[in-house]
């Protein structure tokens, strides 16, 4: 099985500030890398798929690089409800596997 | 608008059995692959199974191997997850979700999630 880790594991940080996410296959996965989000008590979104393709509808301060086995999310100016969990996921062989998150809180 | 609604997760004891079920609307099911994926409290997400569009092909976690059937049913626009012999560690909320093309594993719609406790 592909192995995701992410890091970090969770953060603190401000409206208006930089986030940034790395995740990290156990191996190379080409570009077949998604980004979602997760707030408490609710499903998931799909926020970037193929490592770098922002979903319909999502905030283009979102965004997302990298290829093989190192992956990059980045949220470039912190919203108020951008406060979440965050979780990248592999599709590149089944089955398939999620990161541990990274946590977003003030 | 695209919906999914999760049912059948409730309180089961260790050994049993469950069947849960995901109602679609809004786009045509039999054209996409669908899974079913867990999250245990306060873990990660674990994809589970899938079934393909046409149903004849189901791809199943180690994890639940041998013990899950993923079904489907395009008249009741209907996925549906068989699951036996359950223990403590099946404790989860049960996401069903599409896939947005193909076999590929992009979810880009998921249901609301049905909790399954496992415990005597």
């Amino acid at each position: 099985d592909i192995q995701m880790t992410q890091s970090p594991s969770s953060l603190s940080a401000s409206v208006g500030d930089r986030v940034t996410v790395t995740c990290q296959a156990s191996q190379d996965i080409g570009d077949s890398l998604n980004w979602y989000q997760q707030k408490p008590g609710k499903a998931p979104k799909l926020l970037i798929y193929d490592a770098a393709i922002l979903d319909t509808g999502v905030p283009s301060r979102f965004s997302g690089s990298g290829s093989g086995s190192h992956f990059t999310f980045t949220i470039s100016s912190l919203q108020p409800e951008d406060f979440a969990t965050y979780f990248c996921q592999q599709h590149d062989d089944v089955p398939f596997t999620f990161g541990p998150g990274t946590k977003v809180d003030v | 608008q695209v919906q999914l609604v999760e049912s059948g997760g409730g309180l089961v004891k260790p050994g049993g059995s469950l069947r849960l079920s995901c109602v679609v609307s809004g786009f045509t099911f039999s054209e996409h692959y669908m899974s079913w994926i867990r999250q245990a409290p306060g873990k990660g997400l674990e994809w589970i199974a899938y079934i393909s569009s046409s149903a004849k092909t189901t791809r199943y976690a180690d994890s639940v191997n041998g013990r899950s059937s993923i079904s489907r049913d395009t008249a009741a626009n209907s996925v549906y997850l068989e699951m036996d012999s359950l223990r403590a560690d099946d404790t989860a909320v049960y996401y069903c979700a599409r896939h947005d093309f193909g076999g590929n594993g992009r979810f880009d719609y998921w249901g609301q999630g049905t909790l399954v406790t496992v415990s005597s």
